[in-house]
């Protein structure tokens, strides 16, 4: 089992509507954790962190978390085509105390017009 | 401010050269990280510096990679006898400090490496 999994896609949506990015981890001592969007060709980019559990807004993007479920979420309001990208999933795994990421194999995105 | 840099851009090198990858973080920051991304995959952890100590280098594949950070500022992943495996995207990072509150990582533009 992979240490951080996200739902596998590519995700497809339409401009407007909601897109739900799904990742679980393996490891209960995580502490942190990221949403970083990659364009192709790009480097990762962050968008959102969460140390707590609940939901964290931030503009259209929410992330939520659940520690019990080991269970970290993004939702994108209002979908625009610049939203199309890789969303990569990042995890402070190993208990490292340094921030040390381990990141899932991504989710590409597509938003249509 | 400037963010992460890195450089070249792009390198090709042929089969057992040496190859110096150069990245400078984001001014102030302590902790730098580098990353190798394969196409497809998420990146992958190699090695760790606080300011110019290397505290984690677990991720490093074999022997002939090698990274410093003399200064705590600049760093360098040095790569010899480059094998055609070691064909990726190396990726900088740098994040302010050491606490939970400050592990957020930032990006440099990546290295792509091509090993013929």
């Amino acid at each position: 089992q992979k240490e951080v999994e996200q739902n596998s896609g590519p995700l497809s949506v339409p401009e407007g509507a909601i897109a739900s990015l799904n990742c679980t981890y393996s490891d209960r001592g995580s502490q942190s954790f990221f949403w970083y969007r990659q364009y192709s060709g790009k480097s990762p980019e962050l968008i959102m962190s969460i140390y707590s559990n609940g939901d964290k807004e931030d503009g259209r993007f929410t992330a939520q978390l659940n520690k019990a479920s080991q269970y970290v979420s993004l939702l994108i309001r209002d979908s625009q085509p610049s939203d199309s990208a890789t969303y990569l999933c990042a995890v402070n795994a190993d208990g490292t105390s340094y921030g040390k990421l381990t990141f899932g194999q991504g989710t590409i995105l597509t938003v249509h017009p | 401010g400037a963010g992460v840099s890195q450089s070249p851009r792009y390198k090709v090198a042929k089969r057992g050269q040496d190859v110096a990858l150069r990245c400078d973080p984001i001014s102030g920051h302590v902790s730098l990280f580098w990353y190798q991304q394969a196409l497809g995959q998420g990146p992958e952890f190699l090695t760790y510096f606080q300011n110019e100590a290397q505290l984690d280098k677990s991720g490093l594949p074999s022997d002939r990679f090698f990274a410093e950070r003399p200064e705590g500022s600049v760093s360098t992943l040095k790569i010899q006898r480059t094998q055609q495996e070691d064909s990726a995207v190396y990726l900088c990072a740098s994040s302010p400090g050491t606490s939970v509150s400050s592990y957020e990582q930032y990006f440099g533009p990546g290295t792509r490496l091509t090993v013929t």
